[in-house]
Parts: structure tokens; C-alpha cells; sequence
């Protein structure tokens, strides 16, 4: 079944660490997102990519980088962790040819100390 | 900018009763809005979308929402729930084919 898959599921790490939190679909999707869930807060777009040579930062960009292998991969980045990134992160894609509609992977839980 | 308040952070009901959770959002143009679930350790799932048409949108597993222009609300409804129904539910909102605004959540927790 076309899905969208995330490794690690867990990631304990520590400060200053650098840590890739990688996404993989097989939906044939064009688009793809990553996101961040903090308790209370929903979730919030951290980048954004319309296809292997379009990259654009979201509304929490700041500290985080990301990289297109191609057009199934979509990975995630953080140089220098800090414990304020903990929080569960969730890849999305969408096709442009249906509107909106966006398919998420199973998360990562991620645990800066 | 557009944004989403959904009204109630926590939502207890008996299982067989009906639950509403209510969705506010603002926004200066027309906007397509959705209701996500997120059941436990799982990603979000989408539940119904309304897009344009018809106001009263249906959705899987018997839930169903009324987007109401004049009052900015687009409320999720079930008439009998079920213990399997306890999740957290997302209202999200976008003004274009790619960006979702989500709000805070609700989480339902339904007790036999």
C-alpha cells in the first residue's frame, strides 16, 4: 500500500548534537512538508517542497535545514539540537492536483536533553 | 493571515452520546478547511474536507461538519460515539493548494 514511512520512529539525543530525521513516500507524490506538534500549539510547518529543486522555509524555519534527495525523499535536519526542538515531528505529502490534501507519516518523537 | 481557534482543548463524553467540537477560524479571503484525527502514536488522518458546494460535509467513520460562512465556524459532529473515537482532532485551515494552518487540537476521550 503507497504510503509514507519516517526513520527513526524515537530519537533521544543531546545538545549540540546534530541529528536527520529522513521521510520516505511512495504515494508518487509531488509535494512533501515537514511539521512539528508541541502540546497545545497544533502542528506548524517548518519547510515546505514543490518538487526536487523547490525548497521553501515555513513559518518556524530557525535552526532547522532540509534536502530533496528526489522527488520520494525528504529529510530533515537539525545542525546543533537544543531542547527546545523536543517535540514530535511529522512528514506530509500532497499531489498539486488534489487540493490540499495532505498525507502524514507516523511521526518521530524526538528528545533533546 | 489566516488562523484557526478550536474552542475546547479537552472533550469527555460517554460512549452512544453525541460530541461537537467547535472550529472557529479568520481569514480576509475564501478559505478550504479540514478536520484531521490523530489517534493515539499514529499521524494525522483526514476525516472530511470542504472545499465549496454544499455546506454540510460528511466524512468517515459517521462524522460530519457544517462550514458556516457567516459565523467563520466549521464544527465536527458525531451522533454516537464509540471508545474507539477517542483521538485528538485537528481543525485546519488553507487560502491556497498547499498551505494548512492548523489550530491547537481537541482531545475526545470517550468513556464507556
Amino acid at each position: 500500500d503507497a504510503d509514507v514511512t519516517q526513520t527513526p520512529r524515537n530519537r533521544i539525543t543531546k545538545t549540540g548534537k546534530r541529528i536527520m530525521l529522513e521521510c520516505s513516500q511512495t504515494k508518487g507524490h509531488d509535494r512533501m512538508y515537514w511539521y512539528r506538534q508541541d502540546p497545545g500549539l497544533g502542528l506548524r510547518l517548518i519547510y515546505y517542497s514543490f518538487d526536487v529543486k523547490d525548497i521553501n522555509k515555513g513559518e518556524i524555519s530557525d535552526g532547522y535545514s532540509v534536502s530533496r534527495q528526489a522527488q520520494a525523499k525528504f529529510s530533515l535536519s537539525l545542525e546543533s539540537a537544543i531542547p527546545n526542538q523536543t517535540a514530535l515531528y511529522f512528514c506530509a505529502t500532497s499531489d498539486r492536483r488534489r487540493s490540499n490534501e495532505q498525507f502524514f507519516g507516523p511521526g518521530t518523537r524526538l528528545t533533546v536533553l | 493571515a489566516q488562523s484557526v481557534t478550536q474552542l475546547d482543548s479537552q472533550v469527555p463524553v460517554f460512549e452512544e452520546a453525541p460530541v461537537e467540537l467547535r472550529c472557529n477560524y479568520s481569514s480576509s479571503v475564501s478559505v478550504y478547511l479540514f478536520w484531521y484525527v490523530q489517534y493515539p502514536n499514529q499521524g494525522l488522518q483526514l476525516l472530511l474536507k470542504y472545499l465549496s458546494g454544499s455546506t454540510l460535509v460528511k466524512g468517515i467513520n459517521g462524522f460530519e461538519a457544517e462550514f458556516n460562512k457567516s459565523q467563520t465556524s466549521f464544527h465536527l459532529r458525531k451522533p454516537s460515539v464509540h471508545i474507539s473515537d477517542t483521538a485528538e482532532y485537528f481543525c485546519a485551515v488553507s487560502v491556497n493548494d498547499y498551505k494548512l494552518s492548523f489550530g491547537a487540537g481537541t482531545t475526545v476521550t470517550v468513556r464507556a
